[in-house]
């Protein structure tokens, strides 16, 4: 079963609501990232939290890793039509020698 | 932009046709990757390049070869596929192997006649 896994997979919220993600894994990391991928484009960075972090934020994103539950999520505030896209929560496993991506949740922010 | 850049774009090719899909990035990283990505499904890592050494992944066929000739730039070769390998192909790199902060191009949409 893979590492790390988004719910809900999908969302659907109004203009200026707020979004938020989760994501949960099951072994022990180094870190945690979240990545933001528009229709039939790559991946962008978003952001990065170790596991020795409880909580990190970036303009309108707000991270927090809860390592006891072994899960992650990603709020979006006040948000914006221009946020809709699929995110994923990538996961660098202690024990791999690689990054392993969820399936994504699908965010749909209606004007 | 993200400083990774894929061509082509689109691909469409039969079976029995060779073809290859280019990687180059000018951020003077190290490491550089090859993911699938097909729908519903997770991103499935395919090779990992460092400067060094290729790390594969065991589970990828042999139609598939990469191929590193600088580093700059980074090929996917294909050959003899099946239409089950109809995916979007990402090429990423990033400073090192450490798993931190990967830059992504937009991807090959492969699609195998």
């Amino acid at each position: 079963s893979q590492q790390g896994e988004e719910d809900p997979q999908a969302l659907s919220i109004q203009e200026g609501e707020n979004a938020t993600m989760n994501c949960s894994y099951k072994t022990s990391i180094n870190n945690l990232q979240w990545y933001r991928q528009n229709s039939g484009r790559g991946l962008v960075h978003l952001i990065l939290i170790r596991s020795n972090e409880r909580e990190k934020h970036s303009g309108r994103l707000r991270v927090t890793l809860d390592t006891s539950k072994k899960s992650s999520s990603l709020l979006i505030t006040a948000s914006r039509a221009a946020d809709t896209a699929s995110y994923f929560c990538a996961t660098d496993a202690a024990s791999a020698r690689q990054l392993t991506f969820g399936s994504g949740t699908q965010l749909t922010v209606l004007p | 932009e993200t400083g990774v850049t894929q061509t082509p774009r689109h691909l469409v090719m039969g079976m029995t046709n060779k073809k290859s899909l280019k990687c180059e990035q000018h951020l003077g990283h190290n490491a550089m990757y090859w993911y699938k990505q097909s729908a519903k499904k997770p991103l499935e890592l395919m090779f990992v390049y460092s400067l060094e050494e290729r790390v594969e992944n065991n589970s990828v066929p042999s139609r598939f070869s990469p191929e590193r000739p600088n580093s700059s730039h980074l090929f996917l070769h294909l050959h003899t596929l099946q239409p089950e390998d109809s995916a979007l192909y990402l090429c990423a790199s990033s400073q090192d192997t450490a798993n931190e902060k990967l830059f992504f191009g937009s991807g090959t949409q492969l699609s195998v006649l």
